[in-house]
């Protein structure tokens, strides 16, 4: 069964408004936890490292005031997409694990209308 | 910095036909290297990986090669079915960076009955 938990799978909602994604770890307890991003037939981008307890370290170029990251306990890690507009609009996937191989998420499809 | 290029697809093969999606990377030192399958909808499943030179990964048939002197992990399977059809992502994780992944740009792999 699925080890890593991402909810919700699919958000449709207005321009301006904010979206959380969870991303849980079912059966293990992770100190980090990875959020990628997706476009239509491209790859997997990441956009920051999650860190229990500490902040995010976010890649170059992701806006740390927009993709707000969260992890306050062992098993849970939040994205929230501040004032998401359409080109928001993406395939959002988490990862956790301690070491390879890392567990993914089902992901969340964001569409921002 | 890390790369990984895989071949360009969409790749549309025949039942019990012969599969070879290159991979090659760029990357310091001895990364682990891996292959990632995504079904439609669904996030990301680890296939096979191999962490170090001449290693051979399998799974369900699909076999990938770590070979350092040409910097390559190719995928292949001899004899694909319809239910192998999916998107293929090919990716490395530096041993000093966590468990990150960097990953190619995905080939779309169709195969019809």
């Amino acid at each position: 069964g699925a080890v890593v938990s991402q909810h919700p799978s699919r958000v449709i909602c207005k321009s301006g408004t904010s979206v959380k994604i969870e991303c849980r770890s079912l059966d293990f307890q992770a100190t980090t936890m990875f959020w990628y991003r997706q476009f239509p037939k491209q790859s997997l981008m990441l956009m920051a490292t999650s860190n229990e307890g500490s902040k995010a370290t976010y890649e170059q170029g992701v806006e740390k005031d927009k993709f707000l990251i969260n992890h306050a306990s062992l098993t849970l890690s939040t994205l929230t997409v501040t004032s998401a507009h359409p080109e928001d609009s993406s395939f959002y996937i988490c990862s956790a694990g301690s070491n390879q191989p890392q567990h993914f998420g089902d992901g969340t499809r964001l569409s921002i209308l | 910095g890390d790369s990984v290029t895989q071949m360009e697809g969409p790749v549309t093969l025949s039942e019990e036909a012969f599969l070879t999606i290159n991979c090659t990377y760029t990357a310091t030192g001895y990364p682990s290297l891996f292959w990632y399958v995504q079904y439609p909808g669904e996030g990301l499943q680890l296939l096979l990986k191999a962490t170090k030179a001449d290693d051979k990964g399998s799974n369900k048939g699909f076999e990938a090669t770590y070979r350092k002197e040409t910097t390559s992990f190719h995928l292949e399977k001899g004899s694909v079915q319809v239910s192998d059809s999916a998107v293929y992502f090919c990716a490395l994780s530096p041993l000093d960076a966590g468990s990150r992944l960097t990953f190619g740009e995905g080939t779309q792999l169709t195969v019809n009955p």
